[in-house]
């Protein structure tokens, strides 16, 4: 069965301040992998798919990297800013299903 | 607007009274599923679909069933709801289910039920 696991599971950065946010996964069988961002009480909002042959994705200040022989996942954020406030969460896809981490909710103090 | 809609958006039921979830995509994904997210158990799969009148149990399908009649919808039907059954619901497509670039998932804006 896949385990996500994401470290650390909160974390508060000052403005301006680079994030990381760090996901492994115990089955390195997966077709892809794809951060999401998710606001309180609201639905997830997708940042960045990883295709399993790819080792990294970029968009903007987003840049995640893939690593799946060691099963690990990195998300950076660049210049946070006040508005990247949220949960941020890891999915692996494999086996007709995303599995999730629990995610790791970040705040960006102004 | 590409987009996954559920609804309704919030619902408070009383315990054994049946109710539908809606959930349609504008996107022609051939793959849907639907998820409930519980403070300290995370995001869990319920069912899936991968096509037309082709539908399999997730992790968590007890007490559910769904249909999927025409590919840009995908209920979720609660036939005698209980108060274990509180939780947030989400609706999620994608293109396809197997390898290659057309996987990436979008979600539903939630449904978040109440059962009492």
């Amino acid at each position: 069965k896949q385990e996500v696991t994401q470290i650390p599971a909160a974390l508060s950065v000052p403005e301006g301040e680079n994030l990381v946010l760090n996901c492994s996964f115990t089955d390195s069988a997966i077709y892809n992998l794809q951060w999401f961002r998710q606001d309180p009480g609201k639905g997830l909002t997708s940042l960045l798919l990883i295709q399993s042959s790819q080792r990294e994705q970029t968009s903007g200040r987003l840049n995640a990297s893939l690593d799946k022989s060691s099963g690990r996942s990195t998300l950076y954020i660049a210049a946070s800013q006040p508005g990247d406030s949220a949960t941020y969460l890891c999915a692996v896809y494999g086996d007709y299903k995303l599995s999730f981490g629990a995610g790791t909710t970040v705040t960006v103090r102004a | 607007e590409a987009q996954v809609t559920q609804n309704p958006r919030y619902l408070i039921t009383v315990t054994g009274k049946k109710l539908t979830v809606t959930c349609s995509q504008n996107m022609n994904h051939e793959y849907m599923s639907w998820y409930r997210q519980d403070p300290g158990l995370g995001l869990r799969q319920i069912y899936y679909s991968m096509n037309v009148e082709v539908t399999d149990k997730g992790d968590v399908p007890e007490g559910y069933k769904v249909s999927r009649k025409e590919k840009r919808n995908f209920p979720l039907i609660l036939e005698s709801p209980s108060p274990n059954q509180t939780s947030l619901y989400f609706c999620a497509s994608s293109p396809t289910t197997g390898t290659g670039e057309n996987t990436e998932a979008f979600f539903g804006q939630g449904t978040r039920l109440t059962v009492v």
